[in-house]
């Protein structure tokens, strides 16, 4: 199957700091990907739907100024934390959508906010 | 929101046993996924099977899918201890994102 990256894989900020996550379609060109959020031992919460070169349409709840998202090319969206704090930490999971309408998950990133 | 239910929550069976897994949803789809998670790891795209289509096979693998009870079912053969996971379908349901379920957690015992 086509091959979705993520980085960092882990990262522990201070709060207050931001933190930036990539996203990249290593394989294949996609025009949306998509970021998700799980807790541990709970199902994947999408947050944002990102496509090249237009603005993220964001989920009910998402603080659309907190997580900021950029996708820059077919390849590499970024989801931006800012100023993140404890209750920001979680599990971040990126996706791609394929040109089968599959879509392909990244290995994920660990954040941790002290 | 999560609209996809699986069940059981949890499952717990022998090396070589069967495992069966469903889904329901509540709203028409354009197709239905199942991924596997290894603890703490991302998602391992299974088989994506498309609202016309009524069965799919992969490996080890057979997923169903009965539009008309909003439901999938996905079999694992000849289970083995690497398919202990969390197992989640997903629904397509337009707008182009996915649903997820809450997910199974399969335990394979040696």
């Amino acid at each position: 199957g086509a091959v979705v990256s993520q980085h960092p894989s882990w990262v522990i900020c201070k709060s207050g700091t931001s933190v930036k996550i990539e996203c990249r379609s290593l394989d294949f060109q996609a025009t949306t990907m998509f970021w998700y959020r799980q807790f541990p031992k709970q199902s994947l919460m999408l947050m944002a739907t990102s496509n090249e070169g237009s603005k993220a349409t964001y989920e009910q709840g998402v603080e659309k100024d907190k997580f900021l998202i950029n996708h820059a090319s077919l390849t590499l969206s970024t989801l931006t934390v800012t100023s993140a704090h404890p209750e920001d930490s979680s599990f971040y999971i990126c996706s791609a959508k394929s040109r089968t309408d599959t879509q392909y998950f990244g290995p994920g990133t660990r954040l941790t906010v002290l | 929101s999560q609209q996809g239910e699986e069940d059981p929550q949890a499952l717990s069976i022998q090396e070589g046993e069967n495992a069966t897994m469903n889904c329901s949803y509540k709203t028409s789809i354009n197709n239905l996924q199942w991924y596997r998670q290894n603890s703490g790891r991302g998602l391992v795209h299974l088989i994506l099977i498309r609202s016309n289509e009524r069965e799919k096979h992969s490996g080890r693998l057979r997923v169903t899918l009965d539009t008309s009870k909003k439901s999938s079912s996905l079999l694992i053969t000849a289970s083995r201890a690497a398919d202990t996971a969390s197992y989640f379908c997903a629904t397509d349901q337009g707008a182009q994102k996915l649903v997820f379920g809450q997910g199974t957690r399969l335990t394979i015992n040696p």
